[in-house]
């Protein structure tokens, strides 16, 4: 059962667009609910996160909607770079465990 | 400072053979996980230590799959014997404590032939 639902799969943006990426949750025992950057070869790399008491986080070109009572939270990245271009993971703590989402894998044309 | 060391980054084997991978955590983080990644997937846990530890293994498949935590530092999970369907991503990651941000590893990408 996936605990955090992700969407789209994949994405293409062209450069200077917003990239947004969604996911849903039903576990409401979440309490912390953080984004992940993964390029490549790479292991994922913590971009932003928010609390459920916080309705939005803006950290420089990255922005996270959160909607308690819809049970939804999305990723806007303005002005999309290239070098944006990578799989995000959206994810939700509950105690000590976290699950994360499927992952978008994010294209971002010149 | 370093981040997640694992090691080797790239395995192949045949079928039914043993493989074991290792990790180095961020120096002084109490918290150590195991994650598989399919290709596609989001990371799913296989096991976390909070120092040497395990504290939850209820998605390690025990027949096939364990893993040590010696000294509650370097960590290792080792499959014997390797089915096709381990072939993933093996990622290890770290926390200074248990809820804390997770800092992961490159991965060690296996295919098992």
């Amino acid at each position: 059962q996936q605990q955090v639902k992700q969407s789209p799969q994949s994405l293409i943006v062209q450069k200077g667009g917003i990239s947004i990426i969604n996911c849903a949750y039903e576990n409401t025992a979440f309490d912390y609910f953080p984004w992940y950057q993964q390029f490549p070869g790479k292991g994922p790399a913590l971009l932003i996160a928010i609390r459920p008491d916080v309705s939005e986080k803006k950290e420089g070109r990255f922005t996270i909607s959160f909607n308690k009572s819809a049970k939804q939270f999305s990723l806007h990245i303005m002005d999309s770079q290239p070098g944006d271009s990578a799989t995000y993971f959206c994810a939700g703590r509950t105690g000590n465990q976290f699950y994360f989402g499927t992952g978008t894998s994010l294209t971002v044309i010149p | 400072e370093a981040g997640v060391v694992q090691s080797p980054r790239y395995k192949i084997i045949e079928k039914k053979q043993p493989v074991a991978f290792w990790c180095n955590p961020i120096s002084g983080h109490n918290t150590l996980y195991w994650y598989l990644q399919n290709l596609g997937q989001g990371p799913e846990l296989l096991i976390r230590y909070e120092n040497e530890e395990a504290v939850d293994d209820s998605q390690l498949p025990k027949d096939r799959f364990s893993a040590e935590r010696l000294k509650g530092v370097d960590s290792t999970l080792k499959i014997q014997p390797a089915e096709l369907g381990d072939s993933a991503v093996y990622l290890c990651a770290s926390s200074l404590f248990p809820r804390d941000t997770q800092y992961f590893g490159p991965g060690t990408r296996l295919t098992v032939l």
